[in-house]
Protein backbone atom coordinates (compact mmCIF):
# COMPACT_ATOMS: atom_id res chain seq x y z
CA UNK A 1 0.00 0.00 0.00
CA UNK A 2 1.63 2.94 -1.16
CA UNK A 3 0.74 6.72 0.90
CA UNK A 4 0.46 9.92 -0.72
CA UNK A 5 0.79 12.58 1.87
CA UNK A 6 0.34 16.00 0.91
CA UNK A 7 1.73 18.91 0.65
CA UNK A 8 5.23 18.19 1.09
CA UNK A 9 5.83 21.56 2.59
CA UNK A 10 4.08 24.42 3.73
CA UNK A 11 5.05 27.78 5.90
CA UNK A 12 2.28 28.53 7.97
CA UNK A 13 1.76 31.39 10.83
CA UNK A 14 1.19 30.36 14.63
CA UNK A 15 -2.25 30.38 15.15
CA UNK A 16 -3.31 29.07 11.71
CA UNK A 17 -5.38 25.99 11.37
CA UNK A 18 -3.34 23.13 9.37
CA UNK A 19 -4.67 20.27 7.45
CA UNK A 20 -2.35 17.45 6.14
CA UNK A 21 -3.88 14.54 3.61
CA UNK A 22 -2.75 11.44 2.85
CA UNK A 23 -4.20 8.75 0.06
CA UNK A 24 -3.81 5.14 0.15
CA UNK A 25 -3.39 3.04 -3.08
CA UNK A 26 -5.57 0.80 -1.39
CA UNK A 27 -9.00 0.80 1.21
CA UNK A 28 -7.14 0.60 5.30
CA UNK A 29 -9.64 -0.56 7.98
CA UNK A 30 -8.46 2.56 10.04
CA UNK A 31 -4.96 1.03 11.51
CA UNK A 32 -3.70 4.36 10.30
CA UNK A 33 -1.32 6.73 12.10
CA UNK A 34 0.06 10.33 12.13
CA UNK A 35 3.58 10.75 13.82
CA UNK A 36 4.86 13.96 14.13
CA UNK A 37 9.16 14.49 14.28
CA UNK A 38 11.85 16.97 15.26
CA UNK A 39 15.19 17.08 13.77
CA UNK A 40 17.73 14.83 15.20
CA UNK A 41 14.87 13.36 17.67
CA UNK A 42 12.59 10.22 17.01
CA UNK A 43 9.09 9.99 15.82
CA UNK A 44 6.19 10.52 18.04
CA UNK A 45 2.96 9.28 17.81
CA UNK A 46 0.04 11.62 17.25
CA UNK A 47 -2.59 9.46 16.02
CA UNK A 48 -3.64 5.92 16.21
CA UNK A 49 -6.42 4.16 14.37
CA UNK A 50 -7.12 7.14 12.31
CA UNK A 51 -8.49 9.89 14.73
CA UNK A 52 -8.00 8.35 18.41
CA UNK A 53 -5.45 11.18 20.60
CA UNK A 54 -2.29 9.57 21.74
CA UNK A 55 -2.30 9.70 25.46
CA UNK A 56 -0.37 13.10 26.48
CA UNK A 57 -0.99 14.77 22.78
CA UNK A 58 -2.31 18.39 22.96
CA UNK A 59 -6.53 18.15 22.20
CA UNK A 60 -5.64 20.77 18.97
CA UNK A 61 -4.36 17.85 16.80
CA UNK A 62 -6.94 15.53 15.21
CA UNK A 63 -7.40 12.81 12.55
CA UNK A 64 -9.87 11.70 10.53
CA UNK A 65 -10.84 9.82 7.71
CA UNK A 66 -11.69 6.01 6.38
CA UNK A 67 -10.85 3.98 3.44
CA UNK A 68 -8.35 5.74 1.64
CA UNK A 69 -8.11 9.25 2.52
CA UNK A 70 -7.12 10.31 5.59
CA UNK A 71 -6.33 14.17 7.05
CA UNK A 72 -4.40 15.60 10.35
CA UNK A 73 -5.63 18.73 11.61
CA UNK A 74 -4.24 20.72 13.81
CA UNK A 75 -6.31 23.55 14.90
CA UNK A 76 -3.87 26.52 16.05
CA UNK A 77 -0.46 26.00 15.41
CA UNK A 78 1.95 26.52 18.26
CA UNK A 79 5.48 27.26 18.13
CA UNK A 80 6.44 23.69 19.25
CA UNK A 81 4.65 22.47 16.21
CA UNK A 82 7.04 23.00 13.66
CA UNK A 83 8.44 19.86 11.96
CA UNK A 84 7.90 17.50 10.13
CA UNK A 85 4.53 15.07 10.05
CA UNK A 86 4.22 11.34 8.49
CA UNK A 87 1.27 9.04 7.65
CA UNK A 88 1.98 5.52 8.37
CA UNK A 89 -0.51 2.45 7.76
CA UNK A 90 -0.53 -0.18 10.04
CA UNK A 91 -3.16 -2.23 8.08
CA UNK A 92 -0.94 -4.52 6.15
CA UNK A 93 2.56 -5.69 5.78
CA UNK A 94 5.16 -3.98 4.17
CA UNK A 95 4.13 -1.42 6.82
CA UNK A 96 4.66 2.12 4.78
CA UNK A 97 4.86 5.88 5.63
CA UNK A 98 3.94 8.57 3.85
CA UNK A 99 6.61 11.14 2.01
CA UNK A 100 6.20 13.63 4.97
CA UNK A 101 4.73 17.10 5.47
CA UNK A 102 7.69 19.69 6.39
CA UNK A 103 5.19 22.54 8.53
CA UNK A 104 7.57 25.60 8.61
CA UNK A 105 7.19 29.44 10.24
CA UNK A 106 6.29 31.86 7.40
CA UNK B 1 8.95 4.52 32.52
CA UNK B 2 9.07 3.01 29.28
CA UNK B 3 12.42 3.03 27.27
CA UNK B 4 13.89 1.66 24.28
CA UNK B 5 17.39 2.10 23.93
CA UNK B 6 19.71 1.34 20.81
CA UNK B 7 22.69 0.49 20.42
CA UNK B 8 25.25 -1.44 17.92
CA UNK B 9 25.83 1.09 15.12
CA UNK B 10 28.53 2.34 13.37
CA UNK B 11 31.02 2.48 10.37
CA UNK B 12 31.30 -0.46 8.26
CA UNK B 13 32.06 -1.61 4.87
CA UNK B 14 30.00 -2.62 2.16
CA UNK B 15 29.81 -6.66 2.29
CA UNK B 16 29.96 -6.23 6.32
CA UNK B 17 28.19 -7.27 9.33
CA UNK B 18 26.31 -5.09 12.59
CA UNK B 19 24.22 -6.57 15.19
CA UNK B 20 21.68 -4.25 16.39
CA UNK B 21 21.02 -4.21 19.68
CA UNK B 22 17.26 -2.44 21.45
CA UNK B 23 17.30 -2.75 25.37
CA UNK B 24 13.70 -2.35 26.60
CA UNK B 25 13.18 -0.97 30.18
CA UNK B 26 9.22 -0.74 31.60
CA UNK B 27 7.99 -3.02 30.17
CA UNK B 28 7.76 -6.79 29.00
CA UNK B 29 9.33 -7.01 25.11
CA UNK B 30 7.46 -10.19 24.51
CA UNK B 31 3.82 -9.09 25.11
CA UNK B 32 4.46 -6.37 21.95
CA UNK B 33 5.08 -6.62 18.79
CA UNK B 34 8.20 -5.24 18.01
CA UNK B 35 9.48 -3.14 14.75
CA UNK B 36 12.93 -1.84 12.89
CA UNK B 37 12.12 1.50 11.16
CA UNK B 38 15.10 3.22 9.39
CA UNK B 39 15.87 6.79 7.93
CA UNK B 40 18.59 7.50 5.48
CA UNK B 41 19.87 10.94 6.27
CA UNK B 42 17.40 13.58 5.26
CA UNK B 43 15.26 10.94 3.65
CA UNK B 44 11.67 9.76 5.03
CA UNK B 45 10.70 7.01 7.30
CA UNK B 46 10.96 3.74 6.48
CA UNK B 47 9.96 0.14 8.01
CA UNK B 48 12.35 -2.11 8.04
CA UNK B 49 10.74 -5.60 10.02
CA UNK B 50 8.42 -6.85 12.56
CA UNK B 51 8.81 -9.78 15.09
CA UNK B 52 5.02 -10.52 17.12
CA UNK B 53 4.65 -10.80 20.62
CA UNK B 54 4.83 -14.97 19.77
CA UNK B 55 8.46 -14.38 18.83
CA UNK B 56 7.79 -16.49 15.41
CA UNK B 57 6.48 -14.49 13.29
CA UNK B 58 8.46 -12.15 11.29
CA UNK B 59 8.15 -9.99 8.52
CA UNK B 60 10.81 -8.11 6.14
CA UNK B 61 10.71 -5.14 3.72
CA UNK B 62 11.93 -6.44 -0.03
CA UNK B 63 14.74 -4.24 0.60
CA UNK B 64 16.89 -6.45 3.29
CA UNK B 65 14.70 -10.02 3.21
CA UNK B 66 17.51 -12.60 3.03
CA UNK B 67 19.94 -10.44 4.85
CA UNK B 68 19.04 -9.19 7.79
CA UNK B 69 17.12 -11.20 11.13
CA UNK B 70 14.68 -10.01 13.81
CA UNK B 71 14.93 -11.60 16.98
CA UNK B 72 14.75 -10.96 20.98
CA UNK B 73 15.79 -12.34 23.96
CA UNK B 74 13.46 -12.44 26.39
CA UNK B 75 15.89 -12.82 29.74
CA UNK B 76 17.51 -10.19 28.64
CA UNK B 77 14.43 -7.89 27.14
CA UNK B 78 16.47 -7.23 24.43
CA UNK B 79 15.60 -6.93 20.79
CA UNK B 80 18.24 -7.19 18.12
CA UNK B 81 18.56 -6.72 13.93
CA UNK B 82 21.09 -8.88 12.73
CA UNK B 83 22.54 -7.17 9.51
CA UNK B 84 24.53 -8.74 6.80
CA UNK B 85 26.01 -8.33 3.24
CA UNK B 86 25.40 -4.40 3.82
CA UNK B 87 24.83 -2.04 1.27
CA UNK B 88 25.61 1.45 0.71
CA UNK B 89 21.83 2.28 0.32
CA UNK B 90 21.15 0.59 4.26
CA UNK B 91 23.05 3.86 4.94
CA UNK B 92 20.67 5.05 7.96
CA UNK B 93 19.62 5.95 11.26
CA UNK B 94 17.34 2.82 12.70
CA UNK B 95 14.81 2.69 15.23
CA UNK B 96 13.31 0.26 17.30
CA UNK B 97 9.59 0.68 18.31
CA UNK B 98 6.81 -0.71 19.98
CA UNK B 99 3.44 -1.41 18.36
CA UNK B 100 0.84 -2.96 16.40
CA UNK B 101 -1.86 -0.34 15.63
CA UNK B 102 0.60 2.62 15.99
CA UNK B 103 4.13 2.39 17.03
CA UNK B 104 4.26 4.11 20.42
CA UNK B 105 7.49 4.25 21.67
CA UNK B 106 10.61 4.90 20.23
CA UNK B 107 13.76 4.52 21.05
CA UNK B 108 16.99 7.78 20.07
CA UNK B 109 18.37 5.70 17.10
CA UNK B 110 21.67 4.45 16.21
CA UNK B 111 23.43 5.31 13.04
CA UNK B 112 24.83 2.86 10.56
CA UNK B 113 27.12 4.07 7.60
CA UNK B 114 27.94 1.31 5.25
CA UNK B 115 31.21 3.17 3.14
CA UNK B 116 34.73 1.62 2.34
Amino acid sequence: IQLTQSPSSLSASVGDRVTITCRATQGINSYFAWYQQKPGKAPKLLIYAASTLQSGVPSRFSGSGSGTDFTLTISSLQPEDFATYYCQQLNSYPLTFGGGTKVEIK
Amino acid sequence: EVQLVESGGGLVQPGGSLRLSCAASGFTLSSYWMQWVRQAPGKGLVWVSRINSDGITTTYADSVKGRFTISRDNAKNTLYLQMNSLRAEDTAVYYCARGRTGLDYWGQGTLVTVSS
